[in-house]
Parts: C-alpha cells; sequence; structure tokens
C-alpha cells in the first residue's frame, strides 16, 4: 500500500513566494525525509526529521511533522525558478525493513 | 567520498528483448542497495532490494530480477521484455536509513 501521499500533486507558485506541500502516511514511522528529483534525473535527499522531531530547518527548507496526524509538510521559503521540481516524502517505518516508502510526489514550478 | 553510477541513461529495446541494467557504487562498502520503477508523473515502486551479496528481497511479482554478484554491483534483468516494462529505473545505496538514500542518474527504458 502507498504509505507517503503528497498533495497538491501540482503547485504552481511566482518566484519569491513559499511553497508548502504536505504528505500524509498511514502507519508508524522512525523517520520521514524528504526529497527532490529534476525532471529525468535521480532524486536528491534533501532533509530528514525524525519521529520524535515536530520541525527542523536546512536552508530555505522547513519541515514539520505531526505524527498524531501522521501527516508532514514541507516549506519552501522565497522560491526561485531554480526550486523547480517534483518533491516527495519517503518513509521508514517499524516494518520497513532497509527500505523507504515513497509518495506520488508534489510538482512545483516556480515562474519568474 | 561514495559515487553511484548506472547505466545506460536512455535505452530503447522491442518487446521479447533481455534487459541487464547495471548499477555500481564506489568508496563504500556492504552497501543496502535498491532499485526502484517510476512511471511518467509518478511516485517511485520498490522492485528489490539488497542487503548484502547474493541477496535479493522482491516486492513485486514481474518480468523482472536483479543478482547482486558483487559487494557494490546490483543487476537489473530480464529475459523478455514486455510493453509495460516502460518507465524510468533508479538505483540507489544508503548505508543506513537515517542517512537517507543516494540515486544514481537513472536510465530511461522505452520497450517498443
Amino acid at each position: 500500500s502507498q504509505q507517503g501521499e503528497e498533495d497538491p500533486q501540482a503547485l504552481s507558485i511566482q518566484e519569491g513566494e513559499n511553497a508548502t506541500m504536505n504528505c500524509s502516511y498511514k502507519t508508524s514511522i522512525n523517520n520521514l525525509q524528504w526529497y527532490r528529483q529534476n525532471s529525468g534525473r535521480g532524486l536528491v535527499h534533501l532533509i530528514l526529521i525524525r519521529s520524535n522531531e515536530r520541525e527542523k530547518h536546512s536552508g530555505r527548507l522547513r519541515v514539520t511533522l505531526d505524527t498524531s496526524k501522521k501527516s508532514s509538510s514541507l516549506l519552501i521559503t522565497a522560491s526561485r525558478a531554480a526550486d523547480t521540481a517534483s518533491y516527495f516524502c519517503a518513509t521508514d517505518g517499524e516494518t520497513s525493513g532497509s527500505r523507504l516508502t515513497f509518495g506520488e510526489g508534489t510538482q512545483l514550478t516556480v515562474n519568474p | 567520498s561514495q559515487t553511484i553510477h548506472q547505466w545506460p541513461a536512455t535505452l530503447v529495446q522491442p518487446v521479447g528483448s533481455p534487459l541487464s541494467l547495471e548499477c555500481t557504487v564506489e568508496g563504500t562498502s556492504n552497501p543496502n542497495l535498491y532499485w526502484y520503477r517510476q512511471a511518467a508523473g509518478r511516485g517511485l515502486q520498490l522492485l528489490f532490494y539488497s542487503v548484502g551479496i547474493g541477496q535479493i528481497s522482491s516486492e513485486v511479482p514481474q518480468n523482472l530480477s536483479a543478482s547482486r554478484p558483487q559487494d557494490r554491483q546490483f543487476i537489473l534483468s530480464s529475459k523478455k521484455l514486455l510493453l509495460s516494462d516502460s518507465g524510468f529505473y533508479l538505483c540507489a545505496w544508503s548505508r543506513q536509513l537515517l542517512y537517507g538514500y543516494t540515486f544514481g542518474s537513472g536510465t530511461r527504458l522505452t520497450v517498443v
């Protein structure tokens, strides 16, 4: 079953605006990670948040985690055209073993 | 530093032909290795993962197989390709899930 599900599926904003993407999951997790994928390329790890953390920052990225709602959000502040990409959340849970389960992703377009 | 190589970048194969995609990791030992497939505009589907030489776990029954003949080599194969095998194939490695995955650049496979 699909563990992570992002919304919206697609988001289009103007440069300088903030972009917020959400991820929901179904089962208990150890960690939740966010990845970025430029068109036709591999995914790049952005940030990880542990299940006992509520918020984490890295540069212009801010990730929150609400384990009671089984949801996470990724905020990109002051977006740039170069932020245009697909963003995926991925979870590893207590029964995941050594593997991550990815969501369907949010396609972010930042218009210059 | 660790690097991951995946090739070829693109591949067009006729239905019924064999397939061999190779992925190698450098700069680390005993990595966890993964093969994912991504349909256009969609999330990642885990196909196989391996925690050691000769140890392969299959996630989805399909027309594909995987092998790990050496510690840092992971091969995805098929004896006879189907049209439905078309997609974007991604190899990844990890040391621990806590540090996330590092992905290769992907192979775009088109079965015609």
